[in-house]
């Protein structure tokens, strides 16, 4: 079975752009979490989706966005992009209830987003 | 509000030697309390997982000690091997997720030397 798949592996952006982030997840996975990794901060959860509803949102402004589509693939969206949006976005999926059941998530490889 | 606090930041271990890298969280509402290793270029992947009712499990060479009264709980690598060398993090959540998904430490880099 093919693991998460995000793309694009490196994205290159100026502040003030938009900028959109694909996650396919395991096959069969209902589940998407999407996460920033930097390392001032660490990983931090910024949302998660479930049969196509945005389930939970964690601190990050509006600019931040996401969705879910029927096949479970997912996007996130970050608009107006400032210096400090610079990180690895990570995705991952779980098979059913993803935090609702603390359920192992499987993560992708990231993608490497750097704001100039 | 840093809910999980991880330490050391770094750590350096001989080949053969026990790794031990603790955590301690806030939230008592906290149920489930996951490891996860990362390898550079890689997302991080699910190594053990505790929940509260246990004090302590064991998969092969890697063990978590729970400590529910002192909100706090570790990971020790037994007989660490170089291929170990990774960087580690704990994380909590609860059943039913919330605002906050996984609540993830700041990670520890762990370097096991030859």
């Amino acid at each position: 079975k093919a693991g998460v798949t995000q793309t694009p592996r490196y994205l290159i952006k100026t502040r003030g752009q938009q900028v959109t982030l694909s996650c396919s997840p395991i096959s069969g996975h209902r589940s998407v979490s999407w996460y920033q990794q930097t390392p001032g901060q660490g990983l931090q959860f910024l949302f998660e989706y479930f049969s196509e509803t945005q389930r939970n949102k964690g601190n990050f402004p509006g600019r931040f966005s996401g969705r879910q589509f029927s096949n479970s693939r997912s996007e996130m969206n970050v608009s107006t992009l400032e210096l400090g949006d610079s990180a690895l976005y990570l995705c991952a999926s779980s098979p059913k209830g993803g935090s609702a059941t603390n359920e192992k998530l499987f993560f992708g490889s990231g993608t490497q987003l750097s704001v100039l | 509000q840093q809910q999980v606090k991880q330490s050391p930041q770094s750590l350096i271990v001989q080949k053969g030697g026990i790794s031990i890298i603790n955590c301690a969280y806030e939230n008592t509402a906290f149920d489930y309390f996951p490891w996860y290793q990362q390898f550079p270029g890689k997302g991080p992947a699910l190594l053990i997982a505790i929940r509260p009712d246990v004090s302590e499990k064991k998969e092969g060479r890697f063990t978590i000690s729970f400590n529910k009264s002192a909100k706090q709980f570790s990971l020790h690598i037994m007989d660490s091997q170089p291929g170990d060398s990774a960087t580690y993090f704990c994380a909590a959540s609860k059943a039913g997720g919330g605002a906050d998904g996984l609540t993830f430490g700041k990670g520890t880099h762990l370097i096991i030397q030859p």
